[in-house]
């Protein structure tokens, strides 16, 4: 696509669900990366994907986060047992390919809101 | 933790006046990063300095990056009301992620 989809765009949950949130990045971008901005703070790292593999998932806060990326394209980030500390924009990005050092393209975010 | 912090955390002129935006880092890198948020949502790349360069231009963007001090500024000259954004440095060392400081809120009063 022309740009870093990410959707729903926002989502309310009950605390105690599980929530997936997804990531389609620009085509033929390789890399992929995962942040989430609490209100009013920076981003926080939280995993990269090179392809389909994760080199480095050291940023998820605990074990009730995963992601997936398959294809080398689509990524799925799963929120299990939600937590009101959960809430935040989660925000997407991706490269052309690792190495490169270059810029990042975002997606808008999911503004996840935990009830 | 934060890599890269910038100063001030909020900046208020008036259109037509410079902002100048520091970054501070605390490790050796390979390219420093500067992106601009609207309203909370996605951030859009601005532009990038490799760490053997000192000073880029873009427009009415200026970048100085000082390795030996660990820190950068963004300048924007002639400000418009529609830079009003918040602006986040961000850090390439030797991982592929980057590291994003928490950002100055500029607002330019028309």
């Amino acid at each position: 696509g022309a740009g870093v989809s990410q959707s729903p765009s926002n989502k309310v949950t009950e605390k105690g669900k599980d929530v997936e949130l997804r990531c389609d990045p620009i085509s033929g971008h390789t890399a992929l990366y995962w942040y989430r901005q609490s209100l009013g703070q920076g981003l926080e790292f939280l995993i990269y994907f090179q392809g389909n593999s994760a080199p480095d998932k050291s940023g998820l806060p605990s074990d009730r986060f995963s992601a997936e990326r398959t294809g080398g394209s689509v990524s799925t980030l799963t929120i299990q047992r939600t937590q009101q500390e959960d809430s935040a924009v989660y925000l997407c990005a991706s490269s052309l390919e690792m190495g490169t050092g270059g810029g990042y393209t975002f997606g808008s975010g999911t503004r996840l809101t935990v009830v | 933790s934060q890599q890269g912090e910038e100063d001030p955390q909020a900046l208020s002129i008036q259109e037509g006046e410079n902002a100048t935006m520091n970054c501070s880092y605390k490790t050796s890198i390979n390219n420093l990063q500067w992106y601009r948020q609207n309203s909370g949502r996605g951030l859009v790349h601005l532009i990038l300095i490799r760490s053997n360069e000192r000073e880029k231009h873009s427009g009415r963007l200026r970048v100085t990056l000082d390795t030996s001090k660990k820190s950068s500024s963004l300048l924007i000259t002639a400000s418009r009301a529609a830079d009003t954004a918040s602006y986040f440095c961000a850090s390439r060392g030797g991982s592929e992620k980057l590291v994003f400081g928490k950002g100055t809120k500029l607002t330019v009063n028309p």
